[in-house]
């Protein structure tokens, strides 16, 4: 079945640093998600990315699609200790209405 | 305001016995889902349902059972064939099967002693 590769597993940052995470998949993606849960909380969905190339931002949050369609970035400027938690993206099965969550890489910040 | 409930938030049972989570969800959505997590680690999809009355084994079916009555709701039963059920139980919903953004429950933690 469809697998993603996230990295890294865990990263921590003193607050006002960078932060990236990365997906990679060895197959074209119609599209990639991501979603950031807060610890002791659940998964929120931030963003879709669907078109080769594609880049999208929200305040701080960058999101990047390859030109490939196989990668993705999650890329936080100057990071806020509200951006503490885990960060997972998330690609559809071929085949399959679901979603293949990666194992997430986990932010924390040293304030 | 829509969204999915999961009920309850916190679970203990005894080991042996069945236990079964509640989801319920008001945004008319088709698709449902149930994810393990287990401490510091991903989401790990045990079955999920496209609609009302058909269902499908994700990764880690065995020792649960589902159903789907409703299209709100899509109860997860943990039996006491599941080795080791103590997990973080969360339950999603999306508009068309997994093709847009999923919404998450709060999650049920269960512990079984």
């Amino acid at each position: 079945g469809q697998q993603v590769m996230q990295i890294p597993q865990y990263q921590h940052v003193q607050e006002g640093e960078d932060f990236t995470t990365y997906c990679n998949s060895s197959t074209t993606l119609s599209n990639i998600q991501w979603y950031k849960q807060r610890p002791g909380g659940h998964p929120v969905f931030l963003i879709q990315l669907v078109k080769s190339g594609e880049v999208k931002k929200q305040k701080r949050l960058t999101f990047q699609f390859g030109e490939a369609k196989k990668n993705s970035s999650l890329h936080i400027t100057a990071t806020q200790t509200t951006d503490v938690g885990t960060y997972f993206c998330a690609v559809p099965e071929r085949g399959a209405q679901k979603l293949v969550f990666g194992q997430g890489t986990r932010l924390t910040i040293n304030p | 305001d829509g969204g999915i409930t999961q009920s309850p938030k916190y679970l203990f049972r005894k080991e042996g016995q069945n236990v079964t989570l509640s989801c319920e969800q008001n945004l008319n959505h088709d698709a449902m889902y149930w994810y393990r997590q287990d401490p510091g680690q991903g989401l790990r999809l045990i079955y999920y349902s496209q609609i009302v009355n058909d269902f499908q084994k994700g990764d880690i079916a065995e020792g649960y059972s589902v159903s789907r009555e409703k299209k709100e709701s899509f109860p997860l039963t943990v039996t006491s064939a599941q080795k080791n059920p103590t997990a973080f139980y969360l339950c999603a919903s999306t508009t068309s099967g997994g093709l847009y953004g999923y919404t998450f429950g709060s999650g049920t933690r269960l512990t079984v002693v």
